[in-house]
């Protein structure tokens, strides 16, 4: 496809159980990121790769939270034991290059934990 | 404080209005500057960058960046209301891949 993107677009689970959610980024983009976004705000930093390498994780609020891009491609974000306040909006977005380039989103998965 | 401010809004303007939507930034060292435009229940949208001080200007979009008083502001032409729209800002500091976004303004363009 010509965009990023992600699945499941929904995603309902009951709290402590393990989600994984997916981020397909446009076709030779080297750059990828994993947002959070809550209702009302703009997104949060989570983590960020370039290809298969994970250079950046400050943003992952626990050690709940797992995230992968094993081929420099797909990228996986996976969340364990989930809790109510994991509820948002997850977003991936990729860039062409490194650096300051403009990024491209995908159209995020609504995760709600019951 | 958060690093990137704006004004939640929502902005209101007439069909046809000049829209301007302002943020504002904490860290000196920012150099790359984002306008990203998201409609409700879908991902962010691309409207214009910006790295140098001056305005961008691109169609009916108008990107202003004064880094002395640390600010960018995003002028809309025309307004339409089809550009109703939450407004996100965001931010790269020099040395940095990571954009820190505002939590982005609400503009309401009414017939």
């Amino acid at each position: 496809g010509a965009g990023v993107s992600q699945s499941p677009r929904y995603k309902v689970a009951k709290r402590g159980q393990d989600v994984a959610l997916r981020c397909d980024p446009i076709s030779g983009h080297v750059s990828l990121f994993w947002y959070q976004q809550a209702l009302g705000q703009g997104p949060e930093f989570l983590t960020y790769f370039q290809n298969e390498a994970q250079l950046d994780k400050s943003g992952l609020p626990s050690d709940r939270f797992f995230a992968e891009r094993p081929e420099g491609s797909v990228s996986t974000l996976k969340i364990q034991r989930t809790q109510q306040e994991d509820s948002a909006v997850y977003l991936c977005a990729s860039s062409s290059t490194t650096g300051t380039q403009p990024q491209h989103f995908g159209d995020g998965t609504r995760l709600s934990i019951l | 404080q958060k690093e990137v401010e704006q004004n939640s809004g929502p902005l209101s303007v007439p069909e046809g209005a000049i829209a301007s939507l302002n943020c504002t930034y904490s860290d000196r060292g920012s150099q790359s500057f984002f306008w990203y435009r998201q409609y409700s229940g879908k991902s962010p949208e691309l409207i214009m960058f910006i790295y140098s001080n001056g305005d961008k200007e691109d169609g009916r979009f108008t990107a202003q960046l004064n880094k002395a008083s640390q600010y960018v502001s995003l002028l809309i032409r025309d307004s339409q209301p089809s550009d109703s729209a939450t407004y996100l800002c965001a931010v790269i500091t020099g040395g940095s891949y990571i954009p820190t976004f505002g939590r982005g303004t609400s503009l309401i363009v009414h017939p």
